[in-house]
């Protein structure tokens, strides 16, 4: 079974600084990687996925995350935050099963971040 | 319309009523799920439609009934739920069945069982 683990649950930082939001993920087959972005009041929205290929995945709104498969870890990052960033952040997996289809995304609990002026 | 949409966005019910949710895609996608979303917990798949026909239930309670008409409508039916079954209700498509193909989510039912 697969798991994902979002270390932070809260992550407070100023405008301008860089955050990364961690996460760690188990599983015993190749993997998919996903972080989704959730603001107040909407559905969730995908910022970046890694499928294959480059381990350093740039997604939408100049956040960039990297796969590690030997520390099972995939960290989202942005060298610098912007207030309209504040909204809950959501790492998930799943199994690439070539042999056939797979539904599944496994979520982590998300994290939440919060860009302070 | 764009995008996905989720009526109604918000329903209070009691445990002892039948009451429906609507999801609509107007993405022209071939697969839809339902996701739960409660506080504190990872979001959970229910169900999978691929093509209109169910692919994927989760172990889901059989208080919760999917129907899927066409590939741009989902629906969930609920009754006699429980108050642990309040949380977020996430409707999502895709242009086809798995996670390789990228989901797209509506703004969600939030659903209070009193």
């Amino acid at each position: 079974a697969q798991s994902v683990t979002q270390l932070d649950s809260q992550v407070p930082v100023f405008e301008e600084a860089p955050v990364e939001l961690r996460c760690n993920y188990s599983s015993s087959v190749s993997v998919y990687l996903f972080w989704y972005v959730q603001y107040p009041n909407q559905g969730l929205q995908l910022l970046l996925k890694y499928l294959s290929g480059s381990t350093l995945v740039k997604g939408i709104n100049g956040f960039e995350a990297e796969f590690n498969k030997s520390q099972t870890s995939f960290h989202l990052r942005k060298p610098s935050v912007h207030i309209s960033d504040t909204a809950e952040y959501f790492c998930a997996v799943s199994d690439t099963n070539s042999g056939g289809s797979n539904y599944k995304l496994t979520f982590g609990k998300g994290t939440l971040l919060t860009v302070n002026p | 319309e764009t995008g996905v949409t989720q009526t109604p966005r918000h329903l209070v019910m009691g445990m002892t009523n039948k009451k429906s949710l609507k999801c609509e895609q107007h993405l022209g996608h071939n697969a839809m799920y339902w996701y739960k979303q409660s506080a504190k917990k990872p979001l959970e798949l229910m169900f999978v439609y691929s093509l209109e026909e169910r692919v994927e239930n989760n172990s889901v309670p059989s208080r919760f009934s999917p129907e899927c008409p066409n590939s741009s409508h989902l629906f969930l039916h609920l009754h006699t739920l429980q108050p642990e079954d309040s949380a977020l209700y996430l409707c999502a498509s895709s242009q086809g069945a798995g996670t390789y193909y990228e989901q797209y989510f509506g703004p969600g039912t939030r659903l209070t069982v009193t």
